[in-house]
């Protein structure tokens, strides 16, 4: 029973470029959770998705960021004309369906995005 | 404003000994608290899991308690182990909140021989 998935580990992106991020949640989750941890920093929510619907997304920027959670295949958080402040560690995190929580959440390894 | 503070930010033990980290919440009308780990570069592994209507949880060597009334929890940590180096997370859903998580900053634990 597979984890977390999310891809790619590391990512290295030039300033005005475009960053995704996949995460697939674990098998029979399909509640999806973004965080962001910047350097020095805690774990920051961003959104909250669940299949084809974004349920809570407080915690995301107005702008550049977007993220979806299609019927089929990962979760994307996709950052548009990526600027050096969006160097961070994102993280993804799934829950099984109905639960708001009471199984606890299980996190990605994360994906390490560096702004150059 | 809902918020989760970790005291200390930072600890180093020596080998065997016992440890409490702490963990502290301004509001608490809390779902429940969940304590983490961290190693440098990696991701987030759950240790354990406190609901709202519980007051500790047992895994092995850890132990975590709750007091919602004083906004508290802690994590006993015994017979400490270098292997159990790393940061130590505390996140709260509160009420209301749609299931986010509210983390602390963390405290990092250093386990030396």
């Amino acid at each position: 029973n597979a984890g977390v998935m999310q891809n790619p580990r590391h990512l290295v992106r030039r300033r005005g470029q475009e960053a995704r991020l996949r995460c697939s949640p674990m098998k029979g989750h399909s509640h999806v959770y973004w965080y962001r941890q910047l350097p020095e920093e805690g774990l920051k929510f961003m959104v909250y998705l669940q299949k084809e619907n974004i349920i809570d997304e407080s915690g995301m920027p107005k702008e550049r960021f977007s993220a979806e959670f299609p019927k089929e295949g990962p979760s994307i958080l996709r950052i548009q004309q990526v600027v050096r402040g969006d160097s961070a560690a994102y993280f993804c995190a799934s829950s099984p369906p109905g639960s708001g929580g009471d199984y606890g959440y299980t996190f990605g390894s994360g994906t390490r995005l560096t702004v150059v | 404003k809902q918020e989760v503070t970790q005291i200390p930010a930072a600890l180093s033990v020596p080998e065997g000994e016992n440890l409490v980290l702490n963990c502290s919440f301004t509001d608490s009308a809390i779902y429940n608290l969940q304590w983490f780990r961290q190693d440098p570069g990696k991701g987030l592994t759950s240790l354990l899991l406190i609901q709202s209507s519980q007051r500790e949880q047992t895994s092995g060597r850890l132990n975590a308690s709750l007091d919602k009334s004083s906004g508290r929890s802690t994590l006993y940590i015994a017979a400490s182990q270098p292997g159990d180096s790393a940061t130590y997370l505390c996140a709260v859903i509160y009420t209301g909140t749609a299931s986010k998580l509210t983390f602390g900053t963390g405290t990092r634990l250093q386990v030396t021989l």
